[in-house]
């Protein structure tokens, strides 16, 4: 399976503990992004990396909201004393470099905060 | 700032005939890039088509078209023979390129129930 895959694909936490989800892009993409989804919402951009670089962030993301891209391949966000705001679905996206290629999205994961 | 408008919640469509899921969008920008989405209930985003601002001809795959108005700002999409497959939400999104990133801004989407 060579498309984008996130783990894990689920999650249930208690107010106030700490998620990482990691997202595994197209090898060949250089372009990753963020996206969070609640019920009845299109997807919302959270952040964008360029390789390793994390180019640019939502205000949306707030400073308990940390992502990363070491070495430009897999891609983590941490989200650190989680409210129940947080429940919804993450998606991670990815594509190559150009001005209309499509972005690739995987699956997601979905946050339950209880 | 980006948005997009997609202003039927739900709609129904018998198999095998047409159906148009409305998109309006608002930008400033005058290089921009419009894509629809799919997503079924398994919850994975899939690519379906996508138009450029500059673009003449109105784009087409497969069984997807798009009716681009860029005057009236609308990229509506046209499902020709539609499939109980179809159903699932589908989202209309502007590709906003100024800042380098690329990102999408998305509409709420629409419901598509296929009845056979």
């Amino acid at each position: 399976d060579t498309g984008v895959s996130q783990d894990p694909r689920h999650k249930i936490t208690k107010r106030g503990q700490n998620v990482t989800f990691r997202c595994d892009p197209i090898s060949e993409h250089n372009r990753l992004y963020w996206y969070r989804q609640t019920l009845g919402q299109g997807p919302e951009f959270l952040t964008y990396f360029q390789n390793e670089a994390q180019l640019e962030k939502s205000r949306l993301l707030s400073d308990r909201f940390s992502a990363e891209r070491p070495k430009g391949s897999f891609s983590t966000l941490e989200i650190q004393r989680t409210e129940q705001g947080d429940s919804a679905m993450y998606l991670c996206a990815s594509s190559s470099f150009g001005a209309s290629t499509e972005a690739f999205f995987g699956q997601g994961t979905r946050l339950t905060v209880v | 700032a980006q948005k997009i408008t997609q202003t039927q919640p739900g709609m129904f469509v018998q198999e095998k005939e047409a159906v148009t899921l409305d998109c309006t969008y608002d930008t400033s920008d005058q290089s921009y890039g419009l894509f629809w989405y799919k997503q079924p209930s398994s919850g994975e985003m899939i690519f379906l088509i996508y138009q450029g601002s500059y673009d003449e001809q109105n784009a087409t795959e497969g069984r997807y078209s798009l009716n681009f108005q860029k005057a009236r700002k609308s990229a509506n999409l046209v499902i020709s023979a539609s499939q109980l497959g179809d159903s699932a939400m589908y989202f209309c999104a502007l590709q906003y390129s100024g800042a380098g990133s690329y990102q999408l801004t998305f509409g709420k989407g629409t419901k598509l129930s296929v009845i056979p």
